[in-house]
């Protein structure tokens, strides 16, 4: 088993939708969880973090863990073309360690 | 800030040979580096962390005679593939923190390796 799983996609939504996108983890020791975004031929940047479970919102986007259920999520609100990306999920290990997710593959149309 | 650059950014290369990907952290310096490799539709996979100045820490599986990383200043790492061959052929990335960026990663743009 993964430690971070993620639907792959390829996920297509018309402009102004509501995406959610989805991870599971395996390790109830995992506190700190990380939304990143990947445009193509890019390397990631970080959009958003959450310690532990709850919701933060950041402008058009909430993210939100469940440790109850392993599960994190990502919401984005009225999204825009320019929100075509990967998006990948990941938590820490340890100190430093990142773990990724697949990443899903999200395509907003105009 | 926390701007990190790789150069070069797509490289070709015949099986056989070695090729060298360079990171560099432009506005800050870099107390971790991070090596990582990505396939096409797949994670990012860590392939070992570096300290300046102290060796590199493998990953399970990553072979360090394979992929030699020196981290020779607090602004520069290195990632050497030996004897390259088209399995090696992925996209690399590199990120890096600073004494005080706490778990935060600032990740380069990648360099497309391909091998022939």
């Amino acid at each position: 088993q993964k430690e971070v799983e993620q639907d792959p996609g390829p996920l297509s939504v018309p402009e102004g939708a509501i995406v959610s996108l989805n991870c599971t983890y395996s390790n109830s020791a995992f506190q700190y969880f990380m939304w990143y975004r990947q445009y193509s031929r890019k390397g990631p940047e970080l959009l958003m973090y959450t310690y532990s479970s709850g919701n933060k919102e950041d402008g058009r986007f909430t993210a939100q863990v469940d440790k109850s259920s392993k599960y994190i999520s990502l919401f984005i609100r009225d999204s825009q073309p320019s929100d075509s990306a990967t998006y990948l999920c990941a938590t820490l290990q340890g100190a430093q360690k990142l773990v990724f997710g697949q990443g899903t593959r999200l395509t907003i149309n105009p | 800030g926390a701007v990190v650059s790789q150069h070069p950014s797509r490289v070709i290369c015949k099986s056989g040979t070695s090729v060298k990907i360079e990171c560099r952290s432009l506005d800050f310096q870099a107390t971790t580096m991070f090596w990582y490799r990505q396939f096409p539709k797949q994670s990012l996979m860590l392939m070992a962390t570096s300290n300046e100045g102290s060796k590199a820490t493998y990953e399970q599986g990553v072979e360090k005679d394979k992929f030699l990383i020196n981290h020779a200043s607090l602004t520069l790492s290195t990632l050497t593939v030996t004897s390259a061959h088209p399995e090696d052929s992925s996209f690399y990335i590199c990120s890096a923190t600073y004494s005080g960026s706490g778990y935060e990663q600032y990740f380069g743009p990648g360099t497309r390796l391909t091998v022939t």
